[in-house]
């Protein structure tokens, strides 16, 4: 079962920042946050993956809280093309690799 | 990243028959992953395949069914087999580079007719 949870939808104005909450409150201590997106029925992209720290890197930033029981996905300015399904994932480790187990996901639209 | 190629990128085919899906890798990969992507549905996981080793699945899928073979380090099959309305999705493979992320293929789109 999918260790996340995400709310179904958001909107977002075009220009401003969107940020996509997920919860995952029973994450275990060295499992990862990873953020894919899909659209409109593409393979799955990567986004970013964290640890413990914030990340950042050229497409978006990931904000993890202390507890590590959630986390905020922040893509600093919302275009048209970041319409999408965003989905969190806590990346488990089991015999010897590593198992992605997707979530419902978030369906971001970002208004004009 | 890695360049995954999926073929066929979609297919029409009738129930009762099967169809096997190629996942080529443009570099060694040690684990490749099989998902099914049900209409309007998040990715399900299949089965994970290892090189030299039998695949192993997730729960609710068996090998009867979705026999997957891994012959080398870059390549994989999964084969829908006795296909039947409900098999009507799209399947995607995956690989993972342990210290980075899972890349995916784009998918191949099947309708079972």
């Amino acid at each position: 079962d999918a260790k996340t949870t995400q709310p179904p939808s958001m909107d977002c104005a075009e220009g401003r920042a969107a940020n996509l909450p997920c919860n995952h409150s029973t994450i275990s201590g060295n499992e990862y946050v990873y953020w894919y997106r899909q659209i409109h029925s593409q393979g799955p992209q990567y986004i970013i993956h964290g640890l413990k720290n914030n990340e950042t890197n050229e497409m978006a930033s990931l904000i993890i809280t202390e507890d590590r029981k959630s986390s905020t996905l922040i893509l600093p300015h919302a275009t048209l093309r970041d319409t999408a399904v965003y989905y969190c994932i806590v990346r488990v480790a089991t015999s010897g690799t590593y198992k992605y187990i997707f979530g419902t996901g978030t369906r971001l639209k970002v208004l004009a | 990243s890695a360049v995954i190629s999926q073929k066929p990128s979609r297919d029409i085919c009738q129930r009762g028959t099967s169809l096997t899906i190629q996942c080529q890798v443009d570099s060694q990969v040690t684990m490749m992953f099989w998902y099914r992507q049900q209409p309007g549905q998040s990715l399900t996981l299949i089965a994970t395949a290892n090189q030299g080793s039998e695949a192993t699945y997730e729960s609710g899928f068996v090998i009867d069914k979705f026999p997957i073979s891994r012959p080398n380090l870059t390549f994989s099959t999964l084969t829908v087999s006795n296909m039947s309305p409900e098999d009507s999705s799209i399947y995607l493979c995956s690989v993972d580079r342990v210290e980075a992320a899972a890349f995916f293929g784009q998918g191949t789109r099947l309708t079972v007719v």
